[in-house]
């Protein structure tokens, strides 16, 4: 079936490059999306990546995807106070309805 | 400008007291999901609409139906709440369910329900 998985938290200093990562087993993906959700407030669309790519940059957010061993990432360059949230990997499967599958979230705490 | 509005953003009902959830949408779009996103937990689809045609996720309970009078609004109704359907309700838009660019999706703030 299909399954996405994040670590829960991920902690940085301010200043640094985070990287959140996104393991998945359905192959047939064919878009992926990183999503930030602030505490208290909906899902914000940060950036997607479609199945054929391998690297998409938008400003400090580069996404890098692995078809081969099914890992998704996302960098945030020069990690500020502001980025702290809850981001969510999420696939789009054909197999399931057109469905996004989510994983659980990562929080990102920043450290001063 | 918010282009998924859900409205109220807080709501506080009594246990087994029917309530309704609004969502609107600027954009347009042909599709508007509902989600229930409990705490420390991705969120989970309970069903969606294409345009018309209502479309239920397997495992959504009977209790929770839905409304789309029109292509802005669309409604959640939770017929009688229970303390385990205490969560954050997520509306969404996106213009289409087929793969590609169109299906990203646009989420209201969501709206919080708690059951007293």
């Amino acid at each position: 079936g299909e399954d996405v998985e994040q670590s829960l938290f991920l902690s940085v200093r301010e200043g640094d490059s985070s990287v959140i990562n996104c393991t998945y087993t359905d192959s047939s993906s064919t878009y992926l999306y990183w999503y930030k959700q602030e505490p208290g407030a909906g899902l914000q669309l940060l950036t997607y990546i479609f199945s054929n790519m391998d690297m998409k940059q938008d400003q400090r957010l580069t996404v890098l995807l692995n078809k081969k061993d099914k890992h998704l990432s996302l960098r945030i360059a020069d990690t500020q106070t502001g980025d702290s949230a809850i981001y969510f990997c999420a696939e789009l499967v054909p197999d399931s309805n057109y469905q996004l599958i989510w994983g659980a979230g990562t929080k990102l705490i920043i450290k001063p | 400008d918010a282009m998924v509005i859900q409205n109220p953003r807080y709501q506080v009902t009594q246990f087994g007291k029917p309530v309704t959830l609004s969502c609107s949408q600027t954009l347009n779009h042909n599709v508007m999901y509902w989600y229930q996103q409990k705490s420390s937990q991705a969120p989970k689809l309970l069903f969606h609409y294409y345009d018309k045609d209502f479309n239920n996720e397997a495992d959504t309970p009977d209790n929770f139906q839905s409304r789309r009078p029109n292509t802005s609004f669309c409604f959640l109704d939770i017929r009688s709440p229970g303390l385990g359907d205490a969560a954050m309700y997520l509306c969404a838009t996106s213009r289409e369910v087929t793969g590609g660019p169109n299906t990203e999706a646009f989420f209201g703030q969501g709206t919080r329900l708690t059951v007293v």
